[in-house]
């Protein structure tokens, strides 16, 4: 049975700084990783998506690594904002198709 | 091109009572797949949805119950509502099941109160 789990649970880091999230999974038999960003009350939003055949993507600030074979993803942040804080969540989707999610990282930036 | 549209947003039912919550997929998703958010929780996969065919379930009761339309919309139902019901519901569309277009896209959610 996959299970995804987030270190750290909460983070507070100062405007700028550049900052890892990670993410680890036990069955490496995974189809492809998301990471979503989740505001308070809100639905999710996809950031970035790596095929299980990938090793990494990006899309601006953010940089995201899949290693199957240890069972991890990060989720690397550069030049972090207040506007970037939110909770982070990873989700690896297995061979049913269906996401199996982390607890989440709450992230806050301070100005 | 709209996104995932879920409805109502928010909604309070009282324990015993029946729901039912709507999910407009993002155009041209054939897949729709649903989920329970409780408060500090990552979401909970209740099922998947494709072509109108029920695609794979979770861990949850047969009181949740879905179906998905012509129109790849879909509902969800939930009957005889517990207190632990209370959960924000999302529902997630992606362009196909297998293959390189699973990307999950998102609805904004129903919060569901169940007193």
């Amino acid at each position: 049975k996959q299970e995804v789990t987030q270190i750290p649970a909460a983070l507070s880091v100062p405007e700028g700084e550049n900052l890892v999230l990670n993410c680890s999974f036990t069955d490496s038999a995974i189809y492809n990783l998301q990471w979503f960003r989740q505001d308070p009350g809100k639905g999710l939003t996809s950031l970035l998506l790596i095929q299980s055949s990938q090793r990494e993507q990006t899309s601006g600030r953010l940089n995201a690594s899949l290693d199957k074979s240890s069972g991890r993803s990060t989720l690397y942040i550069a030049a972090s904002q207040p506007g970037d804080s939110a909770t982070y969540l990873c989700a690896a989707m297995d061979s049913s198709y269906k996401l199996i999610f982390g607890s989440g990282t709450r992230l806050l930036v301070r100005p | 091109e709209t996104g995932v549209t879920q409805s109502p947003t928010h909604l309070i039912k009282t324990r015993g009572q029946q729901v039912t919550l709507r999910c407009s997929s993002q155009s041209g998703h054939n897949t729709v797949s649903w989920y329970q958010q409780a408060l500090g929780q990552g979401p909970q996969f209740i099922f998947q949805y494709y072509r109108e065919e029920e695609n794979g379930r979770g861990n949850f009761p047969p009181r949740f119950s879905g179906l998905q339309f012509p129109n790849y919309s879909s509902e969800l139902n939930v009957n005889a509502l517990e207190l632990d019901d209370s959960a924000l519901y999302l529902c997630a569309s992606s362009l196909e099941v297998g293959g390189l277009n699973t990307e999950a896209f998102f609805g904004q959610g129903t919060r569901l109160t169940v007193v």
